[in-house]
């Protein structure tokens, strides 16, 4: 079974300038989420969809940050100027809606952004 | 708020040994679910095991088990017969039983499995 799949791996761009992250999610799981993970801390949570619904966007810094997940499968996060302290592992993960909860999440590689 | 905690920012273990890596988290929540994630070198985060907070007894995972003290809010991971492929950052998450149900992690501690 294929994970998650992220691209790119990595980017570097300079502040101000624009980057887009890809997500594919494993095939079958409705709910999809990007997370953050800043140098030194746990992932962040940004935005959860289910299907092609936001779930909870309510740490996404909505200024500069957006996202979709068009037709619930595929998903993209776009960071629109970037600043210095946007440097970090852009992590996608994935799951089935689970009765109940507690539901596993299937994380992908991450995209690691480097803001000059 | 959910905020997760571990003391521990790096540990080291020889191998074949036995270590126990710590996590409290503070919620207001009765019915949550608890994770340990392990994120190798490579940074692909797995899970390595969940516990249900309505469930008194344990989980194991082969050589991993917890020590769930819902009381005082504690979890803690202890990995038993540590093997080099064990090296990696792990992370101790909450996740709500209602509502959304996505992750909210501690900062990780660097776990070393000396041969």
């Amino acid at each position: 079974e294929a994970g998650v799949a992220q691209s790119p791996r990595y980017k570097i761009i300079e502040k101000r300038q624009s980057v887009a992250f890809w997500c594919n999610p494993i095939s079958g799981h409705a709910t999809l989420y990007w997370y953050q993970q800043i140098l030194g801390q746990g992932p962040k949570l940004l935005i959860q969809f289910q299907n092609n619904g936001v779930v909870d966007d309510s740490q996404l810094p909505k200024d500069r940050f957006s996202a979709e997940r068009l037709k619930g499968v595929d998903s993209t996060l776009k960071i629109q100027p970037a600043k210095l302290e946007d440097s970090a592992v852009y992590l996608c993960a994935s799951s089935f809606i689970r009765t109940g909860g507690g539901n596993e999440q299937f994380f992908g590689p991450g995209t690691r952004l480097t803001v000059l | 708020a959910q905020t997760v905690t571990q003391s521990q920012p790096e540990m080291s273990v020889q191998e074949a040994e036995t270590v126990t890596l710590s996590c409290t988290y503070d919620t207001s929540e009765n019915n949550y679910y608890l994770f340990w994630y392990k994120q190798p070198p490579s940074r692909q985060m797995i899970l390595v095991i969940r516990q249900e907070a309505y469930k008194q007894q344990n989980a194991t995972e082969n050589r991993f088990s917890v020590n769930f003290q819902k009381a005082a809010k504690s979890f803690s991971l202890k990995i038993s017969d540590s093997q080099l492929g064990d090296t990696a950052m792990y992370f101790c998450a909450f996740m709500k039983r209602s509502g959304a149900n996505n992750l909210f992690f501690g900062t990780g501690t660097r776990l070393t499995v000396i041969p």
